[in-house]
């Protein structure tokens, strides 16, 4: 059981939205930084989103995040074949100790 | 930038393995090395992460005890070994390079099969 939720799946069809939550505490996303994950099949983890609403350079613009209190979101807009993989949220907790959501797999319709 | 992990490995419960993860295209000892695992199935776990420049490490509080981070700097090279394999440690075992929690580069990854 991770300490950061996620719903285990989320769907949609080309073309429409999709966003995923990732729930913490006050120890954990209430005071750090939100981190996002890609994971296509068969491949090691790619970053998404850094510092939570923050994109590395080549990450396309339809990928978009947020976060607030201990919540956060990543969103993917104009959703597309490839982006189907699973996606994973990250922060550190108080203790310097990193944490990973449970994951949630986006399935394109 | 370029993160190379060592093979895959068979061991048998009780049992040790180390896994090696080479680094080359930067400076060494200027990013931390974190250890990510994946058991199959499942998600993400991070088992903790070393400093290159120093050897200074933070564990995971569940692998304290069983997991050692060390490096060599003079080959450029980050190992991870556990200790006291059990069949639930059966994972893919992933080294990355970070900047706190921004692992912006990623090991092919090593599986690691415990099984008698």
């Amino acid at each position: 059981q991770s300490v950061l939720t996620q719903p285990p799946s989320a769907s949609g069809t080309p073309g429409q939205s999709v966003t995923i939550s990732c729930s913490g505490n006050s120890s954990n996303i209430g005071s750090n930084d939100v981190y996002w994950y890609q994971q296509l099949p068969g491949t090691a983890p790619k970053l998404l989103i850094y510092k939570n609403d923050k994109r590395p350079s080549g990450v396309p613009d339809r990928f978009s995040a947020s976060k607030s209190g201990t919540s956060a979101s990543l969103a993917i807009s104009g959703l597309r074949s490839e982006d189907e993989a699973e996606y994973y949220c990250a922060a550190w907790d108080d203790r310097l100790k990193g944490l990973f959501g449970g994951g949630t797999k986006v399935t394109v319709l | 930038v370029q993160l190379v992990q060592s093979g895959a490995e068979l061991r048998k419960p009780g049992a040790s393995v180390n896994v090696s993860c080479k680094a080359s295209g930067y400076t060494f000892t200027a990013y931390f090395i974190h250890w990510v695992r994946q058991a199959p199935g499942q998600g993400l776990e991070w088992m903790g992460w070393i400093n290159p420049h120093g050897g200074g490490t933070n564990y995971a509080q569940k692998f304290q005890g069983r997991v050692t981070m060390t490096r060599d700097t003079s080959t450029k090279t980050v190992y991870m070994a556990l200790s006291s394999l059990r069949s639930d440690d059966t994972a893919v075992y992933y080294c990355a390079r970070g900047v706190g929690f921004y692992l912006g580069f990623w090991g092919q990854g090593t599986l690691v099969a415990v099984s008698s």
